[in-house]
């Protein structure tokens, strides 16, 4: 019964290809988000949904656009994709207050050559 | 917003020695705070979390952490340290300004032999 899922767990793709990485969570949980983390293991977050809704959208280029069908998936689309592209890329949920752990994902290994 | 700090990117103990990853964290109202572990190629597991109950905070796998708010600081212990202990450890902050979670950059621990 796995919590959260995401696929694929790995992608190798040349640039300027667009890709996309899908996040399911079968928790209940109302609040997504995606993380990407880099080769010295830096974690920084880069969207948040609550309930279908955009909360966080940090500094991240417009080729990467998030979409929420429904409150249990949040994928993650990567148009043009670049070089500095590459890293694992986290999907976490949690319900939305702030005392609540999230939930991650095993992550997906981005590569592009 | 919150922030959190980490002293030392990577701290090595032989097994058996005790282990002590240092966290400090910086919120204008009381935070909430989180230790997360994370394996070679998984995604991240909750250790533990502080949300204003005690002070001090038992977690999985015989950590522990202790809030102390006159030194803004929430350090991770174990006793002793095992093999399997060998991870990357993350300490996180969120308060009910900030429903988002803040990262820090995270310690690799190894355990010699």
């Amino acid at each position: 019964d796995t919590a959260v899922s995401q696929t694929p767990k790995y992608l190798v793709t040349q640039m300027g290809n667009d890709k996309s990485i899908k996040c399911e969570q079968n928790l209940g949980h109302d609040t997504m988000y995606w993380y990407k983390q880099d080769s010295k293991k830096f974690l920084k977050i880069m969207f948040s949904y609550n309930n279908k809704e955009l909360i966080i959208n940090e500094t991240v280029p417009n080729r990467f656009s998030p979409k929420s069908p429904d409150k249990a998936h949040l994928n993650l689309h990567i148009n043009s994709l670049e070089l500095g592209d590459s890293a694992v890329y986290f999907c976490a949920s949690s319900q939305r207050l702030s005392y609540n752990e999230q939930f991650f994902g095993p992550g997906t290994r981005l590569t592009v050559l | 917003a919150q922030s959190v700090t980490q002293l030392g990117s990577h701290v090595s103990v032989s097994e058996g020695a005790l282990v002590l990853l240092r966290c400090n964290y910086s919120s204008s109202v009381p935070p909430y705070l989180f230790w997360y572990v994370q394996y070679p190629n998984q995604g991240l597991q909750l250790l533990l979390k502080y949300t204003s109950a005690a002070t001090l905070v038992k977690g999985i796998n015989g950590f522990e952490a202790e809030f102390k708010k006159s030194e803004t600081s929430f350090h991770l212990t174990k006793p002793s340290a095992h093999m399997s202990d060998a991870a990357e450890y993350f300490c996180a902050v969120s308060d009910d300004n900030n429903n988002d979670m803040r990262f820090g950059a995270g310690t690799r621990l190894t355990v010699k032999p």
